[in-house]
């Protein structure tokens, strides 16, 4: 496999859930980031871990949990989410630590679609 | 803060006409600016890049020059193809700041 990979593509989930998703990086990347992209918004920018260390939380909401147990993988925990919480989520990589050059490498996104 | 503006679409065009999508930025320094390209069905990918005043970042047919007078970015190809078709980014960043993305300006090219 190659580039960034997310899974799953597609999740439905309750109010009262709790779900994952995942993602992996096959770039020998040492950042990575999880963004939110909503219809008519520009993307926004959750959370970024560099060297698996968290280096940014964009005020997110703890109902959202990010875990980077290796410079490969990183998971975003769900738990009580809200209908607004639907959104495509995507994943992205980048060499440097930061995205300071803008590069970044993206995976295909997992919808979500909270009920 | 850093910002960016750009037409939110959609652009509908009739295959082979001309592309031309505004982008604006607001930042302190000197950014890096970018397009994004996004394919349905699939993630965000560099498109171009310029990383200083009056560059001219190109690929696949697509350009864009830096304008520092302007603070613009404005993304250009001749001759739009079906399969250009897509959600285009214009996106900077600067210094030790992420990369900021603008709203996105959805592309349909009618055959």
């Amino acid at each position: 496999e190659t580039g960034v990979t997310q899974t799953p593509r597609h999740l439905v989930m309750g109010m009262t859930n709790k779900k994952s998703l995942k993602c992996e990086q096959h770039l020998g990347h040492n950042a990575m980031y999880w963004y939110k992209q909503s219809a008519k918004k520009p993307l926004e920018l959750m959370f970024v871990y560099s060297l698996e260390e968290r280096v940014e939380n964009n005020s997110v909401p703890s109902r959202f949990s990010p875990e980077c147990p290796n410079s490969s993988h990183l998971f975003l925990h769900l738990h009580t989410l809200q209908p607004e919480d639907s959104a495509l989520y995507l994943c992205a990589s980048s060499q440097d630590q930061g995205g300071n050059t803008g590069e970044l490498f993206f995976g295909e996104g997992s919808r979500l679609t909270v009920l | 803060g850093n910002s960016v503006t750009q037409m939110e679409g959609p652009v509908t065009l009739s295959e082979e006409a001309f592309l031309t999508i505004n982008c604006t930025y607001t930042a302190t320094g000197y950014p890096s600016l970018f397009w994004y390209v996004q394919y349905p069905g699939e993630g965000l990918q560099l498109l171009l890049k310029a990383t200083k005043a009056d560059d001219k970042g190109s690929n696949k047919g697509f350009e864009a020059t830096y304008r520092k007078e302007t603070t613009s970015f404005h993304l250009e190809k001749g001759s739009v193809q079906v399969s250009d078709s897509a959600v285009y980014f214009c996106a900077l960043t600067g210094g030790y700041q992420k990369v900021t993305f603008g709203i996105g300006t959805k592309l349909q090219v009618i055959p």
